[in-house]
């Protein structure tokens, strides 16, 4: 089963405007950590923003916030008065600690192309 | 100051023939990982060193073969490389090994085999 679900495959903003990335995720684990990341067209990842299952409040970084509805395990990024330089893949992870080991598992990616 | 880094950034090479992968972070983290991101954008964890130990091998076949010689260091080595390897290898590290720990990422290894 799908650990990770990012259902949009790519999204359209124009500039100065808000946009929202969603993410689903899927977990037994009482304890886990769902982090963004960033990838440009040059391929470096890039942390954004962290949300632990236990904070009360939505992690905000920036222009960066995470919408945490845990009832709904949904975390979607949204990034306000988008940028050109903004236009990038946004990748949903998600950190459980239930096996003892703990790993970084990806949704798909989401394409988030700004405009003018 | 890269805090992750890795070399080479590209590596093209015929099928067959045996590769390295270097990657050094100077954050002073305990566990460092390997990741593959495929031609579909899809990345997967292979690997994960806590303090030189191996914790995390994810079905990867054995002609994949990390090693740390310490704790910054984490090198991949493929043995007998097929068209499917390639893809871009990632480096990441990380503090800890516990669910908020952040991990952060190397620039990427575009490995080609031709």
């Amino acid at each position: 089963a799908q650990k990770i679900t990012q259902t949009q495959p790519g999204m359209f903003v124009q500039e100065k405007e808000a946009v929202t990335l969603d993410c689903t995720y899927d977990t037994s684990d009482p304890s886990y950590g769902l982090f963004w990341y960033k990838q440009p067209s040059s391929g470096e990842m890039i942390f954004l923003i962290y949300q632990g299952s236990y904070d009360q409040q939505n992690a905000t970084e920036g222009r960066y916030s995470l919408n945490f509805q845990k009832a709904r395990k949904s975390a979607n990024l949204v990034i306000s008065a988008s940028q050109l330089g903004d236009s990038a893949m946004y990748f949903c992870a998600m950190r459980e600690t239930n096996t003892g080991f703990q790993k970084l598992v990806f949704g798909t990616g989401t394409r988030l192309l700004v405009s003018p | 100051d890269t805090a992750v880094s890795q070399t080479p950034k590209y590596l093209v090479t015929q099928m067959g023939n045996d590769k390295s992968i270097k990657c050094e972070q100077n954050l002073g983290h305990d566990t460092m990982y390997w990741y593959k991101q495929d031609s579909k954008k899809f990345l997967k964890i292979m690997f994960s060193y806590n303090n030189k130990e191996l914790i995390i091998n994810e079905t990867v076949p054995n002609r994949f073969s990390p090693k740390s010689p310490d704790k910054a260091h984490l090198n991949l080595h493929i043995n007998s490389l097929e068209l499917g390897d390639s893809a871009v290898y990632f480096c990441a590290s990380s503090q800890a090994d516990f669910a908020g720990d952040t991990q952060y990422f190397g620039p990427g290894t575009r490995l080609t085999v031709l």
